[in-house]
């Protein structure tokens, strides 16, 4: 079954820090990825998706993905994190025409001052 | 555009009682889904309908859930009867396009509690 693993359920990272949250999915044919943000109390809004264009994704808040086949991974990164960053992070997988997305378990991302 | 709406916002219930969500698809979208989400266990989905028809159900807990799509614009959710185990929130979401390479736009979801 196609899935997703988020590795860290919480990450923290200090303003103006770099952001790395992980994620890998799980399956050799080329899936369609996505990235969503969370904030508290509200439904999940979309930060990037991939789906075989270009390899580095660009997304909203200055945040990017990079595709690896290799690794099989699509980490979420930003370079300076920012106070309003604070959330919960979701990667989220499909593989084909009719499968709706799988979700990882989410990482709640703390921005310390 | 108004987003996806859902209501209520919040419920607290008693267990054996039922629960009614509902969700109003943005104009236009195809394709409704309906996630359950708690701590211990994620975001899962429950069902998912395109245009109208349910289309996978196999996420639905138990047959105290139901879901239905009277029309193309609109969507229930009903937990009957209701249990504590059943507190969560749940959210609803709605795509242009089987969501493979379309976005979900989320709800701000329905928090259930039950006592």
């Amino acid at each position: 079954a196609q899935s997703v693993t988020q590795l860290g359920s919480h990450v923290s990272v200090s303003e103006g820090a770099l952001v790395l949250l992980r994620c890998n999915y799980s399956s050799s044919v080329p899936p369609y990825l996505f990235w969503y943000v969370q904030y508290p109390n509200q439904g999940l809004q979309l930060l990037l998706k991939y789906t075989s264009a270009a390899t580095l994704v660009k997304g909203i808040n200055g945040f990017e993905a990079e595709f690896k086949k290799s690794e099989t991974s699509f980490h979420l990164t930003k370079p300076s994190a920012h106070m309003s960053d604070a959330a919960e992070y979701f990667c989220a997988v499909s593989y084909s025409g009719n499968t709706p997305l799988v979700f990882g378990k989410g990482t709640r991302l703390s921005v310390i001052a | 555009d108004a987003g996806v709406i859902q209501s209520p916002r919040h419920e607290v219930t008693e267990m054996g009682q039922e629960v009614t969500l509902r969700c109003k698809l943005i104009s236009g979208h195809n394709s409704l889904f309906w996630y359950r989400q708690t701590m211990m266990r994620g975001l899962e989905l429950l069902i998912y309908f395109n245009n109208n028809v349910p289309i996978d159900d196999s996420g639905m807990p138990e047959d105290r859930f139901s879901a239905k799509m009277p029309n193309a614009s609109f969507s229930t959710l009903k937990i009957q009867p209701s249990e504590p185990r059943d507190s969560a929130v749940y959210f609803c979401a709605s795509s242009l396009s089987p969501a493979n390479t379309g976005e979900l736009f989320f709800g701000e979801g329905s928090r259930l509690t039950v006592l």
